[in-house]
């Protein structure tokens, strides 16, 4: 399976500001996702970073609250905007590599909003 | 009705029995389905994949598919205690997309 990287592992952010998360990925793959994992909860996919055109978004996940960005294949970025304390979570992207749909996972990263 | 549901549990077993832990799913899973494992302040590790009816092993692993039934499950022989995690069942839709259940904690007392 790939190796997924993300940066930053965690981070405390204050109202109001935005954070962007980068997703690594260290082989080419077909498809980036990206999700939430709320405390105590499963995890809930906010869109498919589609590389070179806009991410697809799931119900409930808009553009200007988090967008997207895959300009290649082996890379992608989330950014929170405008963030508020139910902005916390844990954000984790994840890469599809073949055809079997199987999916792995980032480390996540830790996001705090005081 | 969840896409995708399992008991929170937590279910609780000795070490070196055998785990059980169910899902069921609605309509729109019906592609593919797998199963990962997440320690507390990790990511979630995919352990089984399955695709078609019937029992699929991989060492201690046992998964199960009953499309007619719309029901997986994981089995666990000879548990152990770093079994213990938060084991979350997934279901693949016609675009691959996955839809997660809430998960069930696993505890193996020693």
């Amino acid at each position: 399976s790939a190796v997924i990287s993300q940066k930053p592992s965690r981070d405390i952010c204050q109202r109001g500001t935005s954070l962007t998360i980068q997703c690594q990925v260290d082989s080419q793959v077909t498809m980036m996702f990206w999700y939430r994992q709320q405390p105590g909860q499963s995890l809930t996919l906010i869109a498919t970073a589609n590389q070179g055109s806009e991410a697809t978004y799931e119900s409930g996940f808009v553009i200007d609250k988090f967008p997207i960005s895959r300009p290649n294949l082996t890379f992608s970025t989330l950014t929170v905007s405008n963030m508020s304390p139910e902005d916390s979570s844990i954000y984790l992207c994840s890469v599809r590599t073949g055809t079997t749909g199987e999916q792995f996972f980032g480390p996540g990263t830790r996001l705090t909003v005081l | 009705q969840k896409e995708v549901e399992q008991n929170s549990g937590p279910l609780s077993v000795p070490e070196g029995a055998i785990a059980s832990l169910n899902c069921t799913y609605s309509d729109r899973v019906s592609q593919s389905f797998f199963w990962y494992r997440q320690y507390s302040g990790k990511s979630p590790e995919l352990i089984m994949s399955i695709y078609s009816n019937g029992d699929k092993e991989d060492g201690r692993f046992t998964a199960q598919l009953n499309k007619a039934s719309q029901y997986v499950s994981l089995l666990i022989r000879d548990s152990q205690p770093s079994d213990s995690a938060t084991y979350l069942c997934a279901g693949g839709d016609s675009s691959y997309k996955l839809i997660f259940g809430s998960g069930t904690r696993l505890l193996v007392r020693p």
